[in-house]
């Protein structure tokens, strides 16, 4: 039962920390999607790989936030420093494109910063 | 510039009953995807149904069937025989072809009750 997967579940830290959080998207999916869920903001997308390389990272703020594809098994978005604001629900998703193009969704980061 | 729009924040209708959820949207692009995604308290984002813009056959997945408009952009869910759980938040989402990003509409809180 291929899924996405996402580490950590849960995450509290205080602000000003760094925060990382990974996703291990299906395998043989060449597309990842870095969404934020939040009670104002509703679900926006924050960035997105095809094949590795990063196609759109327009809605992520550019001086604390940074996503990386260090291998097609693995990708990361990172938070340095962390401020309250960011506090928020974080999905990752991936997809096949041009095959149905569906996103599947990992169960999501649930991230507060205190 | 894309938009999703989920006027009922809140539905609740008993078990067994059919219900309609609402969306509207506004692209400027012929060539587009919609879709319903489920999001049950798990928090885990689940596709329910997706409609191509060109066809003009209305999607159907079981319980679950779309009146997709195209000339007035309105895009509902209809859910039949409702279920216990089928109690989540649902959002409409739109995409436009050649790209990846998917627009989300606010969601619709959805309880069932038995």
């Amino acid at each position: 039962d291929a899924r996405v997967t996402q580490t950590p579940r849960h995450k509290v830290t205080e602000m000003g920390q760094e925060v990382t959080m990974r996703c291990q998207p299906i395998l043989g999916h060449n597309t990842v999607f870095w969404y934020r869920q939040t009670m104002m903001q509703g679900l926006e997308l924050l960035a997105y790989f095809r094949n590795r390389a990063p196609l759109d990272d327009s809605g992520m703020p550019k001086d604390r936030f940074s996503a990386e594809m260090p291998d097609a098994t693995l990708a990361t978005l990172k938070i340095q420093p962390s401020e309250p604001r960011d506090s928020a629900v974080y999905f990752c998703a991936s997809g096949l494109v041009r095959v149905r193009d569906e996103q599947f969704f990992g169960p999501g980061t649930r991230l507060t910063v205190l | 510039a894309q938009t999703v729009t989920q006027s009922q924040p809140e539905m609740s209708v008993q078990e067994a009953e059919t219900v309609t959820l609402s969306c509207t949207y506004d692209t400027s692009e012929n060539n587009y995807y919609l879709f319903w995604y489920k999001q049950p308290p798990s928090r885990q984002m689940i596709l329910v149904i997706r409609q191509e813009a060109y066809k003009q056959q209305n999607a159907t997945e079981n319980r679950f069937s779309v009146n997709f408009q195209k000339a007035a952009k309105s895009f509902s869910l209809k859910i039949s025989d409702s279920q216990l759980g089928d109690t989540a938040m649902y959002f409409c989402a739109l995409r436009r072809g050649g790209a990846q990003k998917l627009v989300f509409g606010q969601g619709t809180r959805l309880t069932i009750n038995p």
